[in-house]
């Protein structure tokens, strides 16, 4: 079954620093791309970051770029996310997910969707 | 990037009846569209991928449909655990874009 378990969320002022973890179990953690995505009290989904299985790729939404960095270790099947600058609007539960995949006639595989943790609240404010 | 919308923005419905949700993308995205539900504080659940696959375990009375830039929801019978927020997600381009979100309440 997959696992997937967040943690490092908390109370921090604006301007400040927070790294978020997420453990995971019950899959082969290297062999997927993992992504990040935070939705503010009361409001929608938004993707924040993703990163290929062996962390040489990345890319991140507009509003968080140069101020957050995705990272893995593969040896400890867990992924992280290092947030600096914080803002008010960055107040959210922060979600990691694994992407699915499905394939086609041809062997060629397509991400159907993600699947999620529990998420881990991060609160900016002083 | 690719925007997604969604409507309506909420709807009230009882136990037992039809209820469809379109979300539509701004540009097109072949069949590359995921659809979650999700309840208070829990996260997201896959529904349906590939516009119209219905994920493993998930019951027979949700369906999907369509391609290209619209794309529904549809729940046959709605029953009390289905009173939830549904969103769309489309995989085309790597912004991975999230619509947002139809509640749908107990009338």
């Amino acid at each position: 079954e997959v696992q997937l378990v967040e943690s490092g969320g908390g109370l921090v002022q604006p301007g400040g620093s927070l790294r978020l973890s997420c453990a995971a179990s019950g899959f082969t953690f290297s062999s997927y791309w993992m992504h990040w995505v935070r939705q503010a009290p009361g409001k929608g989904l938004v993707w924040v970051s993703r990163i290929n299985s062996d962390g040489s790729s990345t890319s991140y939404a507009d509003s968080v770029k140069g101020r957050f960095t995705i990272s893995r270790d593969n040896a400890k099947n867990t992924l992280y996310l290092q947030m600096n600058s914080l803002r008010a609007e960055d107040t959210a539960v922060y979600y990691c997910a694994r992407e699915g995949y499905y394939y086609d006639s041809s062997g060629y595989y397509y991400v159907s969707g993600f699947y999620w943790g529990q998420g881990t609240l991060v609160t900016v404010s002083s | 990037d690719i925007q997604l919308t969604q409507s309506p923005s909420f709807l009230s419905a009882s136990v037992g009846d039809r209820v469809t949700i379109t979300c539509r993308a701004s540009q097109g995205i072949s069949s590359y569209l995921a659809w979650y539900q999700q309840k208070p504080g829990k996260a997201p659940k896959l529904l349906i991928y590939a516009a119209s696959t219905l994920q493993s375990g998930v019951p027979s009375r949700f369906s999907g449909s369509g391609s290209g830039t619209e794309f529904t929801l549809t729940i046959s019978s709605l029953q009390p655990e289905d009173f939830a927020t549904y969103y769309c997600q489309q995989l085309n381009s790597y912004s991975f874009t999230f619509g947002p979100g139809t509640k749908v309440d107990i009338k």
